[in-house]
């Protein structure tokens, strides 16, 4: 059964830093496209980054580019997201999900992790 | 705003049938694949629909998808309470530097 777990949010003041974490099992995590995928209150889902099977291509949504790092440990199964300079609009659930076979649909989700930017 | 565009909220009786609506242009919808989620409230997302009307293993065929033109239809029959929820739907777009744009969402209430 393929699982993903997420890990790591929190409340955090502005400016501040989170490392979120998704611990994949069930499945070969090195054979695919991961993604971070956020909803904030009252609004829809936004997709946040994009890693590629080793690493090597990596994509951001623009409104994250220069604060936030994806990376991955295909070793350990694990997904991360580093998020610094957070802003208060960066408040969401945030959920890895894996790329599917073909583009344009991920097939499987976490539960989300909630990170809350407040002063 | 998003470019897909989602009714807000649609609602039904339980056995009824609903349909969402997701409305693009030929950027995306028009010419690219479409998936359909669903999430209940406190959930993880679950994909119900991939490639405009294909169904993952493990989703009933009570629901079903389909494109015409520049909008793609989700169908959801024999309407369950368990099927309330906030469904999105889902694309890409060559004029965007975008892995996937997700409709609005929209609310399905089983009244």
């Amino acid at each position: 059964e393929v699982q993903l777990v997420e890990s790591g949010g929190g409340l955090v003041q502005p400016g501040g830093s989170l490392r979120l974490s998704c611990a994949a099992s069930g499945f070969t995590f090195s054979n695919y496209w991961m993604k971070w995928v956020r909803r904030a209150p009252g609004k829809g889902l936004e997709w946040v980054a994009n890693i590629n099977e080793d690493g090597g291509q990596i994509y951001y949504v623009d409104s994250v580019k220069g604060r936030f790092t994806v990376s991955r440990d295909n070793a350990k199964s694990s997904l991360y997201l580093q998020i610094n300079s957070l802003r208060v609009e960066d408040s969401a659930v945030y959920y890895c999900a894996r790329g599917g076979h073909t583009r344009g649909h991920y097939d499987y989700w976490g539960q989300g992790t909630l990170v809350t930017v407040s002063s | 705003q998003s470019l897909l565009t989602q009714p807000p909220s649609v609602s039904a009786a339980p056995g009824q049938k609903v349909t969402i609506s997701c409305s693009g242009s030929s950027s995306n919808i028009g010419s690219k694949y479409v998936s359909w989620y669903q999430q209940v409230p406190g959930t993880a997302p679950k994909l119900l629909i991939y490639e405009n009307n294909k169904r993952p293993s493990g989703i009933s065929d009570r629901f079903s998808g389909s494109k015409s033109g520049t909008s793609a239809t989700l169908g959801i029959t024999g309407l369950q309470t368990g099927d309330e929820a906030d469904y999105y739907c889902g694309t890409w777009d060559d004029s965007l530097s975008i892995d996937v744009v997700f409709g609005g969402g929209t609310k399905l209430t089983v009244l």
